[in-house]
Formats: structure tokens, sequence, C-alpha cells
């Protein structure tokens, strides 16, 4: 069974950076998929972007290009995801989320990471 | 991008009875269409994907249709457990994924 484990809450000042961490364990993680998805107060869900470790490539939504960057340490199990130039628009819950192998769908999410941006 | 559009937005229903949740693509997303339903506090859990398979532990009240635009998420019988926020996800596209915007379900 796939865990994901995120980092804790994090408060930010506008214009300044964020990154926040996703440890998954169980699985075939390194060929899987980590996907990193947000919710802002009382809105629905926004696709951010996925890393598959074990290529290392990542590919992110349009909105975030330029300012967002996924990683992934192989040898930890652990997505990263780093959001640049905050705004108080960026105050949201971050969950990373997973899919079964060979799925794109979201099997597994983490528990969230709460992002306060304010001045 | 894809835009998923839900709706209602809202919907009241009495234990027992159905709730019809519907979900549209502004394109196809042939059937990588998949249901989750998110409770206050909690992050979202898969309900149906492939458009109209339950996953492992999901009740057989649940049910999915559809393909290509138009998909329903159906439930019989509903239950007092079963009050959340429904939202649709498509995967069809690559490599940016869309949600809809959900269905805020509450028991009556």
């Amino acid at each position: 069974q796939v865990q994901l484990v995120q980092s804790g809450a994090e408060v930010k000042k506008p214009g300044s950076s964020v990154k926040l961490s996703c440890k998954a364990s169980g699985g075939t993680l390194s060929s899987n998929a980590i996907n990193w998805v947000r919710q802002a107060p009382g809105h629905g869900l926004q696709w951010m972007g996925r890393i598959i470790p074990s290529y290392g490539v990542a590919h992110y939504a349009q909105k975030f290009q330029g300012r967002i960057t996924i990683t992934a340490d192989r040898s930890t199990g652990t997505a990263f995801v780093e959001l640049n130039r905050l705004t108080s628009e960026d105050t949201a819950m971050y969950y990373c989320a997973t899919p079964n192998l060979g799925s794109r769908h979201f099997d597994y999410w983490g528990q969230g990471t709460l992002l306060t941006v304010s001045s | 991008e894809i835009v998923m559009t839900q709706f209602p937005d809202n919907l009241s229903v009495s234990p027992g009875e159905r709730a019809s949740l519907s979900c549209r693509a502004s394109q196809s997303v042939s059937s990588h269409l998949a249901w989750y339903r998110q409770k206050p506090g909690q992050p979202p859990r898969l309900l149906i994907y492939g458009a109209s398979t339950r996953t492992t532990g999901v009740p057989a009240r649940f049910s999915g249709s559809g393909s290509g635009t138009q998909f329903t998420l159906t439930i019989t019988s509903l239950q007092s457990e079963d009050f959340g926020v429904y939202f649709c996800h498509q995967y069809d596209t690559w490599p940016e994924d869309t949600f809809g915007g959900g269905t805020k379900v509450e028991i009556k």
C-alpha cells in the first residue's frame, strides 16, 4: 500500500519562495508519477505538475510555468515542489498524489500541506 | 486546456434517494475521467476511474457513466456518509490534467 507523507505547514511572505516535500513509501515508486495538486480555501482542485522519479523529467501546468520546479530524490523516495514569487493567491492546501503503476488517475493522496502567504 | 464543468454546484438529497452529478468536458476526453469525493479536512478519495470502474472498496451504489464530453456519477440510495464535495478529473491530455469545480452533496 502506497503512503504519501507531506511536510508541515508553512507561512511565507509575498515575493518569497517555498519548497514542500512528499515522501512516498510502498509500491514501485520510482516508476509512478508524483503529482502536485492545490486547493485554495473554499475552492476546487488545481493540477500543478508531475514528475516521474525514474525519468527525472517534470511537466507543469501552463499557469505555473516559470515559477514552479518539481524534483525528486529517488534515494529517499521524496518529491518536492518549489514555488517562487509567492502572492496571497498561493495560499492553499497543497497535495501530492500518485496513481497505481500504469494509471493516471490518483489512487493515493498525501495528507496535504497548508501554505499561507501573508505579509 | 480542457475545461471541466460540473453541475449542479450544490445538491441536497434525502437519505435513500438517488443523486446524479454531471461533469462536462470542453472537448473529448474519451473515458479518461475519474471521480473523487472530498470530506472537510481530508484529501480527496478516488471513487471511479475510466469513467465507470469503481475502485477497491467503493460501494456498488456508486456508478459512473459517459464518454467523450458528458459524464455522470450516480449514487443510488444515498447514505448519510456520502456527503462531501465530488470532483471530476480528466487525464486524457498530456501533460496537463484538469479538474471540475466540484458538486457539494449535502444530506437533507
